[in-house]
């Protein structure tokens, strides 16, 4: 079954502080994997993309790593910020056409000044 | 551009009632998708429309309907709602070129079904 554990579930930390998520995936065949950041209350938002053969995509203060071995992924928040404060979910998609996405639980992360 | 936009931002029925989530966007995508968002879990994919006149069934379509008579509009029907139907809907849209591109999601609607 095609499944993308993401963890902790939750995770807080003080303003300034680093912390990596964590992305497991049982999905084949693969094509990509996306993180997304959703605020409260609004629709998820890209972070990053990468393909099979992509180790690391950065974004700002955003990294993601991706092996595809053992088809772990993670994402890095260097300095974090109270506007960090969001669920970030990870999505691995099937194929190309877009239409076979499976999407993490997602981690819900808590920024404390 | 507007992006996605979705209405109505929040919405209570009871059972039994039909409602239709609209869903537009303003930047000439030809694949647009809905999906419902409960709690502890991931998104789930209903229905998604890959051009005009286009639409197919996502992972769980039962109770939901939609259509696709022009590039901009993908609305969601509920014929007969049902308390398991409350959840967060969001309707997506992504250009063509596959998945490699972007997927840009509305604001979302909280539905409740009593």
């Amino acid at each position: 079954k095609n499944q993308v554990e993401q963890s902790p579930q939750s995770l807080i930390i003080l303003e300034g502080k680093n912390c990596t998520l964590q992305c497991n995936y049982t999905v084949s065949p693969f094509s990509n994997l996306r993180w997304y950041k959703q605020d409260t209350g609004r629709g998820p938002v890209s972070l990053t993309i990468m393909t099979f053969s992509e180790n690391t995509k950065s974004n700002g203060r955003y990294t993601a790593t991706l092996d595809a071995d053992t088809k772990q992924s993670s994402l890095h928040i260097t300095a974090s910020q109270l506007s960090d404060s969001a669920s970030y979910i990870c999505v691995v998609a099937h194929n190309n056409a877009g239409n076979m996405l499976t999407f993490g639980g997602g981690t819900r992360l808590m920024v404390k000044p | 551009n507007a992006g996605v936009t979705q209405t109505p931002k929040f919405q209570v029925l009871k059972t039994g009632q039909s409602m239709t989530l609209q869903c537009a966007q303003d930047m000439n995508h030809e694949y647009m998708s809905w999906y419902r968002q409960d709690p502890g879990m991931g998104l789930r994919l209903i229905h998604y429309s890959v051009g005009a006149g286009i639409t197919d069934q996502g992972e769980v379509p039962n109770g939901y309907n939609v259509s696709r008579s022009t590039t901009e509009d993908f609305p969601l029907r509920l014929l007969s709602a049902a308390p398991s139907q409350t959840s967060v809907y969001f309707c997506a849209s992504r250009g063509a070129g596959g998945s490699y591109n972007e997927q840009f999601f509305g604001p979302g609607t909280r539905l409740t079904v009593l």
